[in-house]
């Protein structure tokens, strides 16, 4: 089936330690999306991609860092610098023609 | 910027009946596409309804529809014969340009209106 598939669902991160959120998705979508979700705040853009080995900064890039080496994959890696990590994180995508952004079923990033 | 306000945090609706759900935005665009997401609990974002805003007409989807004031800048979600399986958090949201230009679009998002349908 075609669709956003975000791994891992659940994530636990020492402080101080990187990790990294998978996105991949077979729409052939050209545009790729991270945002977080906390309680009460809606959902605010990381950052975003329009074509493969080019993204740019969203809202609240700063402790989060991405790639775009591939068409189908956009991972987010949420590094040391990101004080409060803790969050709901989702990935969406959208055809560069289309004007719908579809979303992946989200990860759960907790610090311990 | 684009900003995108909901102003009931919660809302309640027996099943069977109807509710409106309200949201408003500000921008200086006049070409713009406006959305509403439904997130249940298991927190995938659902797509229940787009406005285009060129569009006079109100966008309508089964028992879901808008209320689109361009002028107001208002853009409200009305379900209808409300069924246990539309309790959710309901996210507005406004299609943006994203810079520099010709970067395309994101959506931004308001804070969202939990629905509470009992029986």
């Amino acid at each position: 089936d075609g669709g956003i598939t975000q791994s891992p669902k659940y994530l636990f991160r020492k402080e101080g330690q990187n990790v990294t959120l998978s996105c991949e998705q077979n729409l052939n979508h050209d545009a790729m999306y991270w945002y977080r979700q906390d309680p009460g705040q809606g959902l605010r853009l990381i950052y975003y991609s329009q074509i493969v080995n080019d993204f740019q900064k969203g809202d609240i890039a700063e402790g989060y860092s991405v790639s775009r080496e591939k068409k189908e994959s956009f991972p987010l890696t949420v590094t040391s610098a990101q004080k409060n990590p803790t969050a709901f994180y989702l990935c969406a995508s959208r055809r560069n023609s289309g004007n719908t952004i579809y979303f992946g079923e989200g990860s759960w990033l907790t610090v311990v | 910027a684009q900003t995108v306000t909901q102003s009931q945090p919660e809302m309640s609706v027996q099943e069977a009946e109807t509710v409106t759900l309200s949201c408003t935005y500000d921008t200086s665009e006049s070409d713009y596409y406006l959305f509403w997401y439904k997130q249940p609990p298991s927190r995938q974002m659902i797509l229940v309804i787009r406005q285009e805003a060129y569009k006079q007409q109100n966008a309508t989807e089964n028992r879901f529809s808008v209320n689109f004031q361009k002028a107001a800048k208002s853009f409200s979600l009305k379900i209808s014969d409300s069924q246990l399986g539309d309790a959710a958090m309901y996210f507005c949201a406004y299609r943006s340009s994203l810079s520099p230009a010709n970067s395309g679009y994101a959506l931004n998002f308001g804070k969202g209106t939990s629905l509470l349908v009992t029986p």
